[in-house]
């Protein structure tokens, strides 16, 4: 079946320093794609949507100059928290809609990250 | 805003036990109602949906019911594996937006044999 993967699926890095996530659809295109994070014991939320070759649409209450989104190709969508502090440690996690067949959402399997 | 609560985890089970993760929703119109289940390892599968009221969904043994007057989808499984533990979560969309979900928490399900 369709696979999404995310890279790394746990990071630790220091404050203050920039942290990329790769989203990658392995074999199939995908227009759309989207970026969650989920704190301790919260739900998921929805940052961002990821569109490719357009600029990206956030969600009420994130930060666009924190958390970059690149979507340069059908394939991959990048998330880079940039500055990172400790408060955005959390789980983030993407999902694809095939381009083609677009009616199922195929999620990653997540990203840790740790800022120190 | 939309929102869905479901039952706090961690849920543990000997196997062949009955199952039952709550949710409930609050949302405007008639959202499209899911279970999503994530193994160790994996990203998040769809588990079921319902897209209208009185609507079941059903998969791998698993149901859910859309009931509209209790704005609740609970997952019920009458004889659990140990094959069943992951982590569930319940989320909906938005009337005519399937790809923008609300999520619950999510449960945690350990099975025992």
């Amino acid at each position: 079946g369709a696979v999404v993967s995310q890279h790394p699926s746990r990071v630790i890095c220091k404050s203050g320093t920039s942290v990329k996530i790769e989203c990658r659809s392995l074999d199939f295109q995908a227009t759309t794609m989207f970026w969650y994070r989920q704190f301790p014991k919260k739900s998921l939320m929805l940052m961002a949507t990821s569109n490719e070759g357009s600029k990206a649409t956030y969600e009420q209450g994130v930060e666009k100059d924190k958390f970059l989104i690149n979507h340069a190709s059908l394939t991959l969508s990048t998330l880079t928290v940039t500055s990172a502090h400790p408060e955005d440690s959390s789980f983030y996690i993407c999902s694809a809609i095939p381009t083609v067949s677009g009616n199922t959402i195929y999620f990653g399997e997540g990203s840790w990250l740790t800022v120190v | 805003g939309n929102s869905v609560t479901q039952m706090e985890g961690p849920v543990t089970l000997s196997e062949e036990a009955f199952l039952t993760i709550n949710c409930t929703y609050t949302a405007t119109g008639y959202p499209s109602l899911f279970w999503y289940v994530q193994y160790p390892g994996e990203g998040l599968q769809l588990l079921l949906k319902a897209t209208k009221a009185d609507d079941k969904g059903s998969n791998k043994g698993f149901e859910a019911t859309y009931r509209k007057e209790t704005t609740s989808f609970h997952l019920e499984k009458g004889s659990v594996q140990v094959s069943d533990s992951a982590v569930y979560f319940c989320a909906l969309s938005e009337q005519g937006s399937n790809y923008k979900l609300t999520f619950g928490k999510g449960t945690l399900l350990t099975v025992n044999p």
